[in-house]
């Protein structure tokens, strides 16, 4: 296992199209997270999981956005009706139980572009 | 809230020092400190839990003072490897367990130069 991969790693839409993410995170990490990076800023969390059950969701994030992670696996983030606003960088990242502050792993991203 | 990081952006000559500071308004629990590179994933530094702890490998060592809020990354005698963008992440607490998510600054740019 390499670390947490991410899928696709760039994606180009139209406004007003659904898009999909897909994250793997390292096999033995139980938590998982999404977060949003735009340009000069740090990352903005999104979502987290605790194995198959969301644990929090930011009240940033509109009910455009929907994520799962169905067998406490890899996760999904969807995006519907996307709009220009929606162009950032999608991180996600992994970590074991967070009780004990382990550090999180990070993937590469998907960088969406929305035109 | 968001940590306040600063400076917001450092140039370093090879085999100078640099401290990156972290600030919050909240009371800390953890601070976990981060180094990107353009166009990469975030890179795990190292982690320091309430208690005032320092911790540190290598030539890159952080600290924590709890009472005053704040985190500080102490970088010495820079490589250029260590050009990047550096985040910390706060970690919040309440009742015996622990929240998942980091909200992050907005990050302190960093420049060494040969």
């Amino acid at each position: 296992d390499t670390g947490v991969s991410q899928d696709p790693r760039h994606k180009i839409t139209k406004r007003g199209q659904n898009v999909t993410f897909r994250c793997d995170p390292i096999s033995e990490h139980n938590r998982l997270y999404w977060y949003r990076q735009t340009l000069g800023q740090g990352p903005e969390f999104l979502t987290y999981f605790q194995n198959e059950a969301q644990l929090e969701k930011s009240r940033l994030l509109s009910d455009r956005f929907s994520a799962e992670r169905p067998k406490g696996s890899f996760s999904t983030l969807e995006i519907q009706r996307t709009e220009q606003g929606d162009s950032a960088m999608y991180l996600c990242a992994s970590s074991l139980d967070s009780r004990m502050n382990t550090e999180a792993f990070f993937g590469q991203g998907t960088r969406l572009t929305v035109v | 809230q968001q940590p306040v990081q600063s400076p917001q952006a450092v140039i370093l000559r090879e085999g100078e020092d640099a401290v990156i500071n972290c600030s919050s308004s909240k009371a800390l629990y953890s601070v976990h400190w981060y180094r990107q590179k353009h166009g990469e994933a975030p890179v795990f530094l190292m982690i320091l839990l309430k208690g005032g702890e320092q911790k540190g490998h290598d030539k890159i060592s952080a600290s924590f003072n709890e009472k005053k809020q704040q985190s500080s990354l102490y970088l010495t005698a820079s490589q250029l490897s260590y050009s990047g963008t550096y985040f910390c992440g706060t970690g919040g607490y309440a009742g015996g367990t622990s929240y998942g998510k980091l909200t992050f600054g907005q990050g302190t740019i960093l420049t060494v130069h040969p």
